[in-house]
């Protein structure tokens, strides 16, 4: 079946203008999560929404990023007056739900990611 | 936060055994060790996850000693599309999912 999908793959944008990054989840999964990785490092986890309930924002850089999830479907990561530090790959995943199963914890899905270069 | 820490790099050659060890000292008893893989340009993907003693699926092996702090991902005869980085992450169940992956381990597989 289909995997989650993310768009654009690559966007250029000059330091100061907003850009929208979109995620397509696996249909059928209520979690979604959007990290951030920057060239070298590890993957930082920005927000993540779980079906109807309040997204946890808690690792989102600064008051530019946000980001939105309509129902159990598309979700877009904005990023408003872009800087030159928020070029990394942005990644999407997704879950058949957050936490923990019966003896196990859900695995998450990945994207391939766009990557954002600011100029 | 569980903390974990693993080598940097690895190097090995085609057909050999590899074990990755990872140290995750202050584990809880709800969390799980998880594993990912990822490939240059490629979000991570699942490998494996346990919870104590031994895991195997067609991938890899999980080892996980009974004080489960720490864990070894052993990955038998690996060939050059083994060639990634390989994350260790304690997966905090209470935590809702929210994964915290380090730096992991660049694996290079030689001919």
């Amino acid at each position: 079946g289909a995997g989650v999908s993310q768009s654009p793959s690559n966007k250029v944008t000059e330091k100061g203008k907003d850009v929208e990054l979109r995620c397509d989840p696996i249909s059928g999964h209520t979690a979604l999560y959007w990290y951030r990785q920057r060239l070298g490092q590890g993957l930082e986890f920005l927000i993540y929404f779980q079906g109807n309930s309040a997204p946890d924002k808690s690792g989102l850089p600064s008051d530019r990023f946000s980001a939105e999830r309509t129902g159990e479907s598309v979700s877009t990561l904005t990023i408003q007056r872009t800087q030159q530090e928020d070029s990394a790959v942005y990644l999407c995943a997704s879950s058949p739900r957050a936490g923990l199963g019966l003896g196990f914890s859900y695995e998450q899905y990945f994207g391939p990611g766009t990557r954002l270069t600011v100029t | 936060l569980a903390k974990t820490t693993q080598p940097i790099s690895m190097d090995s050659y085609e057909g050999q055994e590899v074990n990755i060890t990872c140290s995750h000292n202050n584990i809880a008893t709800n969390d799980y060790i998880t594993w990912y893989q990822q490939f240059p340009s490629q979000g991570p993907r699942f490998i494996i996850q346990g919870y104590k003693t031994k895991v195997t699926n067609e991938v890899a092996s999980l080892f996980i000693p009974a004080d489960r702090k720490s864990s070894t991902l052993s990955l038998p005869r690996v060939s050059l599309s083994d060639t990634a980085v390989y994350y260790c992450l304690v997966d905090r169940g209470s935590t809702l999912g929210r994964l915290y992956f380090g730096r992991g381990t660049q694996l290079t597989v030689w001919p």
